[in-house]
């Protein structure tokens, strides 16, 4: 069964404190990792698609990178209004319709 | 226009009534999804729409009845809901995924808070 795993749940950081957000996948052959921000009581918004091993994408203070079993998030000099959840989800070759599953997300609180 | 719109942005219905929900997209996209999400939870799908045919039903209960009357509009029309049916209901599309099957981003609008009384 395919499966995704966020950690940690929860990261409190204070500002300008670097860290990096995990994504620990199981499935049967991968066909997309995508990272995404949701703020309380809106959409979730899209960040990044990764598809291969070794594959990198960068925007702003935001840095994602893909290996065959995991994907990271690093967040260099976070600022309080890079506080939200991030969710990761993947794409797995079985299924159709571009049927994604999700991990339950890292919530992110950046203090001043 | 990279934006996908939805309403109304809340919803107040009693267990009897009838109400739908809209979405909009004027990205050319040809895959289109209805999506709830609970508190704390992320979200989980319900039914997805490719070429303006229904393609997926997640075995969601006939009490929601999608429609697609055209590559930029999805309804979900509502009926008889339970309390547990609020929710955060999201609207997505995306690029239809080709014969590769690889996936494809899905982009989310802000989303229909429904509260079922």
């Amino acid at each position: 069964e395919d499966q995704v795993t966020q950690s940690p749940e929860a990261l409190r950081l204070q500002e300008g404190e670097s860290s990096s957000l995990n994504c620990s996948y199981t499935v049967s052959g991968l066909r997309g990792l995508f990272w995404y921000r949701q703020d309380p009581g809106k959409g979730p918004e899209f960040l990044f698609t990764l598809y291969s091993a070794g594959e990198e994408k960068e925007k702003e203070r935001l840095k994602a990178t893909l290996t065959k079993k995991e994907s990271f998030l690093h967040i260099t000099a976070p600022k309080p209004e890079d506080s939200a959840t991030y969710l990761c989800a993947v794409r797995p070759s079985t299924g159709g319709g571009n049927k994604l599953t999700f991990g339950t997300g890292t919530q992110l609180k950046v203090e001043l | 226009d990279t934006e996908v719109t939805q309403t109304p942005k809340h919803l107040v219905m009693g267990m009897t009534n009838k109400k739908s929900l809209k979405c909009e997209q004027h990205m050319g996209h040809r895959a289109m999804y209805w999506y709830k999400q609970k508190a704390k939870k992320p979200p989980e799908l319900m039914f997805v729409y490719s070429y303006e045919k229904l393609s997926i039903n997640e075995s969601v209960p006939s009490r929601f009845s999608p429609e697609c009357p055209n590559s930029s509009l999805l309804n979900l029309h509502l009926h008889a809901l339970q309390p547990e049916d609020s929710a955060l209901y999201l609207c997505a599309s995306s690029q239809a995924p080709g014969l590769a099957r690889v996936g494809v981003e899905q982009f989310f609008g802000p989303g229909t808070r429904l509260t079922v009384l």
